[in-house]
C-alpha cells in the first residue's frame, strides 16, 4: 500500500468553527508533513513531525494546531480561520526526515473558508 | 534569488513531440525530487535522483551534481502528461525547497 489518504476531500468553514483535517498511512513512514497551497504556487511546508515528534513549525500561526496520535496518523485541528487560509493542503509522509527520501503524498484537502 | 529556479514557467506543446524541463538549484542537496501535480489534484512524486539518470517509461531525469542542474524529459508527449512539473531539491533536513513549477500543456 503506497497511498497516503486524507479526509475530508473538501472543507467548507466559518471563521468561527472548528475543524480537523485528517491524514493516515500505512507505509511504515516515520515522517509526516503538513503542507499549504494556493493556487498556481508551490506547496508551503507547515509542519513535519519525525518518529511522532514535531520537528518543524514554520511560523505557522496558532489558529493551526498539529497533532501525530501514533505513527500512521496525522491531524491538522483548525480554529478561528481566516479567509487568506483557503487554500489545498496536503499531508505527505516518507520513511524518515530527510529530503533524501521520496515523498508521498496526499490528494489533499480543499479549504475554503467564509 | 530562488534557491530552486525551473523553466520554462510554461509550456505547449503538440501531441508527440519531444519536452524538456530545466531545473537549476544554488543550495547542497541531499536528493532532487521531480513531482506532478494535475490541475486540481494532488502530487504525484515521479523521481527522486542524486546523480545520473533514472527512465520511467516515457519519463527520464538526469542530474548534473557538478553544474547543479537537472532535467525532466517526456518522450512522444501525451495530453495525459499536461499537468504542472515541480522540482524539488532535499537538503539535509526535513525541508524540501520547491521551484515555481513548470505548466505544461500538450495539444492533441
Amino acid at each position: 500500500d503506497t497511498e497516503v489518504t486524507q479526509t475530508p476531500k473538501h472543507l467548507v468553514m466559518g471563521m468561527t468553527n472548528k475543524k480537523s483535517l485528517k491524514c493516515e498511512q500505512h507505509m511504515g513512514h516515520r515522517a509526516m508533513y503538513w503542507y499549504k497551497q494556493k493556487a498556481k504556487k508551490p506547496p508551503e511546508l507547515m509542519f513535519v513531525y519525525s518518529y511522532e515528534k514535531l520537528s518543524i513549525n514554520e511560523s505557522v500561526p496558532s489558529r493551526f494546531s498539529p497533532e501525530c496520535p501514533n505513527s500512521s496518523l496525522l491531524n491538522l485541528h483548525l480554529h478561528a480561520l481566516q479567509p487568506e487560509d483557503s487554500a489545498l493542503y496536503l499531508c505527505a509522509s516518507s520513511q524518515a526526515g530527510t529530503g533524501a527520501y521520496e515523498q508521498y503524498f496526499g490528494p489533499g484537502t480543499r479549504l475554503t473558508v467564509t | 534569488k530562488n534557491e530552486v529556479e525551473q523553466s520554462p514557467q510554461n509550456l505547449t506543446a503538440q501531441e508527440g513531440e519531444f519536452i524538456t524541463i530545466n531545473c537549476s538549484y544554488s543550495v547542497g542537496i541531499s536528493a532532487l525530487h521531480w513531482l506532478q501535480q494535475h490541475p486540481g489534484g494532488g502530487i504525484v512524486s515521479l523521481f527522486m535522483l542524486s546523480s545520473g539518470k533514472k527512465k520511467h517509461g516515457r519519463l527520464i531525469a538526469t542530474i548534473n551534481i557538478q553544474e547543479k542542474h537537472s532535467s525532466l524529459h517526456i518522450t512522444a508527449s501525451h495530453p495525459r502528461d499536461s499537468a504542472v512539473y515541480i522540482c524539488a531539491v532535499g537538503p539535509f533536513n526535513e525541508k524540501l525547497t520547491f521551484g515555481t513549477g513548470t505548466r505544461l500543456t500538450i495539444i492533441p
